[in-house]
């Protein structure tokens, strides 16, 4: 079966600080695809990410970076120097590589950041 | 370009009664995606199109709700004989492909009274 954990619920940050959410995942699939949305309180998913079960390479964007780790089954989103803007509710997916597409979501991460 | 649009954003019904929720996906997009949404949750997969077929319906809580895509655009999502439990966030999500990433709509709000 696959599952998706974001075991922190909520995080308050302030402004500028740096803030890592944790996502873990089970699946029995060796191929598989992996995505990170925000949630902002407007309601509509934003696509921030997607990676391959087979590029284990960190990836950084602008204030965001990604961390995916097969050996841990965990990959990780951390956003240095946060802004009030990134507040939102950030969601962790997996999804089969053939087949539906289907994605699997965490609960999602609810992210305050306050000024 | 235009993203995903769904309508209405919100429906509140009467228990018993019928809806039909719309999505509009983006141009050229053959994968169109249901998903639902409870509060505090993470979206959970309903139903799956590829092109007019449903091909994958697993995530079809019952046999009230069934869902259609008859030209391979626009998708309806239809829900018979409401439940107060059916309340939620109904989203909808397209992909150029069954390998993409899926593009959400604003979803539509349901609520069953």
């Amino acid at each position: 079966a696959q599952k998706v954990t974001q075991a922190q619920t909520e995080i308050s940050v302030v402004e500028k600080e740096d803030v890592t959410l944790d996502c873990v995942y089970e699946t029995r699939d060796t191929t598989y695809y992996l995505f990170w949305y925000k949630q902002p309180p407007s309601g509509e998913l934003v696509f921030l990410i997607r990676r391959n079960s087979f590029d284990e390479q960190n990836e950084i964007s602008g204030r965001y970076s990604w961390n995916f780790q097969k050996s841990t089954s965990s990959f990780n989103f951390t956003i240095t120097a946060s802004q009030v803007v990134d507040s939102a509710v950030y969601f962790c997916a997996l999804s089969y590589t053939s087949g539906t597409y289907k994605y699997i979501f965490g609960t999602g991460t609810r992210l305050k950041v306050l000024a | 370009g235009a993203g995903v649009s769904q309508t209405p954003s919100n429906k509140v019904t009467e228990k018993g009664k019928y809806v039909e929720l719309r999505c509009d996906p983006i141009s050229g997009h053959t994968a169109l995606y249901w998903y639902r949404q409870s509060l505090g949750q993470g979206p959970e997969f309903l139903i799956y199109f590829q092109g007019t077929g449903a091909a994958d319906d697993s995530g079809l809580p019952n046999d009230r709700f069934f869902a259609v895509r008859p030209e391979g655009s626009v998708s309806t999502l239809k829900i018979q004989r409401t439940e107060r439990g059916d309340s939620a966030m109904y989203l909808c999500a397209s992909s150029p492909g069954t390998s993409g990433e899926q593009y959400f709509g604003p979803g539509t709000r349901l609520t069953v009274t």
